[in-house]
């Protein structure tokens, strides 16, 4: 019963240097998202997919990529990091559904650091 | 676009004392509404949630929340909190959007 797993769970990258941070549930959910958050921001969403092959933006998608090759895999990729980059990243998934009330379930985060 | 409000970012209280947290929310139209929670070190876990039916909900915890439409609040309460509600609480919208809009967290610090 692994829910949503996030790797790895702490990361130290220097300016410019690429990395991609995994996710992946077990529950089937078609829908996925990615998250960032900041003190005093909240949670801001990155990306999100609502199946595999469909991706979109969100609200501060600037620096970022995702692609949704699996129903069960959403990776976010950092192309050249930058220090405003540093955060904490959660993946989140759900069942898409018919509705938006669906709750939606939180890996464990992701803590990296940009030097 | 949607907005959510949590006005206090830092509450200090003593065990036993009586919690309410405040959110508001900007959106006309039909909302779900959730309080997520996030202890310390631990990922972001769904303390409650609304959709529809009775404005007053009952979550984990002894957590409660009434959804008052004409305010368009969402006030997380709790009659007497314990050392161990020390967290962070996100409150969350959900409209015809397909994500989640977030507050920016009140952080809770319950002293024993």
């Amino acid at each position: 019963n692994a829910g949503v797993t996030q790797t790895p769970k702490f990361q130290v990258l220097k300016t410019g240097q690429s990395m991609t941070l995994q996710c992946a549930q077990d529950m089937n959910h078609e829908y996925m998202s990615w998250y960032r958050q900041d003190p005093g921001m909240g949670l801001r969403l990155i990306h999100y997919s609502v199946g595999a092959g469909i991706t979109d933006q969100g609200e501060v998608p600037n620096g970022y990529n995702v692609s949704r090759s699996t129903t069960e895999d959403f990776p976010l990729r950092l192309l050249s990091a930058a220090p405003s980059q540093t955060s904490v990243y959660f993946c989140a998934s759900r069942l898409h559904g018919t509705g938006t009330n669906q709750p939606q379930h939180f890996g464990d985060g992701t803590r990296l650091s940009i030097l | 676009a949607q907005s959510v409000s949590q006005h206090n970012h830092h509450v200090i209280l003593s065990e036993a004392a009586s919690l309410e947290l405040g959110c508001n929310y900007s959106y006309g139209g039909t909302v779900n509404l959730f309080w997520y929670v996030q202890y310390p070190g631990q990922h972001l876990q769904l303390l409650l949630k609304y959709f529809s039916g009775d404005p007053l909900v009952k979550g984990i915890k002894g957590f409660e929340a009434e959804f008052i439409k004409s305010k368009f609040s969402f006030n997380l309460r709790k009659p007497s909190v314990q050392w161990s509600d020390t967290a962070e609480y996100f409150c969350a919208v959900h409209t015809g959007r397909r994500a989640l809009t977030f507050g920016s967290g009140t952080r809770l610090q319950v002293q024993p």
